[in-house]
């Protein structure tokens, strides 16, 4: 099991320019998560999704798109990049209300900057 | 206002020695869940305890402790015999409405870096 995977880990971005970062889960899991990482402010929850098919915003959704096309695949996308969304991107999953400790399992991170 | 707290930036102890990092939390829910994650230098996030608000136990998972205090609000991660593997950044981190009606997000504290000395 490869667990939850991202794509890029790493990525520079000029103003303006767009990307998407992929996150892949190989657990099964219905739910999954995007956060953003900023030093000084933890994780903050940017978009999520409950099910194939179906997204909901976060904490801090805006300049953000997702789609959830797939299981086993959550998508980020920037349509037009800011320096404000440099940061460290984390993708996260876990089951549904079935396990009492249902911890979010994280991706790797990926690095982003934006000039 | 912050849901979760953690009010210590940055702590040091000795190898061996025990350390407490601290956090409290704000919630009106009755039913919720705590956790703490470890951040090494390496960047992943790894899972180390879980304490429900029902729990009448403070959780346990080998050398590391959560001390619950539901009525102060607190739930401080407790590591007993420090190695230093065990330096990295710690996140406490809650679920509200355990009820399944949050569908399972987590809102995070700023994180405490723990240095273990030699």
């Amino acid at each position: 099991n490869a667990g939850v995977t991202q794509t890029p880990k790493f990525r520079v971005l000029k103003t303006g320019q767009s990307m998407t970062l992929l996150c892949a889960q190989d657990m099964n899991h219905e739910y999954m998560y995007w956060y953003r990482q900023d030093p000084g402010m933890g994780l903050r929850l940017i978009h999520y999704s409950v099910g194939e098919g179906t997204t909901a915003k976060g904490e801090v959704p805006d300049g953000y798109n997702v789609s959830r096309l797939k299981k086993q695949n959550f998508l980020l996308g920037l349509e037009s990049a800011a320096p404000s969304q440099t940061s460290v991107y984390f993708c996260a999953s876990s089951r549904t209300r079935t396990s009492r400790y249902n911890e979010q399992f994280f991706g790797p991170g990926t690095r982003l900057t934006v000039l | 206002a912050q849901k979760i707290t953690q009010t210590q930036p940055g702590m040091f102890v000795q190898e061996k020695e025990a350390v407490t990092l601290d956090c409290t939390y704000d919630t009106s829910d009755q039913s919720y869940g705590l956790f703490w994650y470890k951040q090494p230098s390496s960047g992943e996030m790894i899972f180390l305890i879980y304490q429900g608000s029902y729990d009448e136990q403070n959780a346990t998972e080998g050398r590391y402790s959560l001390n619950f205090q539901k009525a102060r609000k607190s739930a401080n991660l407790v590591i007993s015999a420090s190695q230093l593997g065990d330096s990295a950044m710690y996140f406490c981190a809650m679920r509200e409405r355990e009820d399944g009606t949050s569908y399972g997000k987590l809102t995070f504290g700023q994180g405490t870096i723990l240095t273990v000395h030699p």
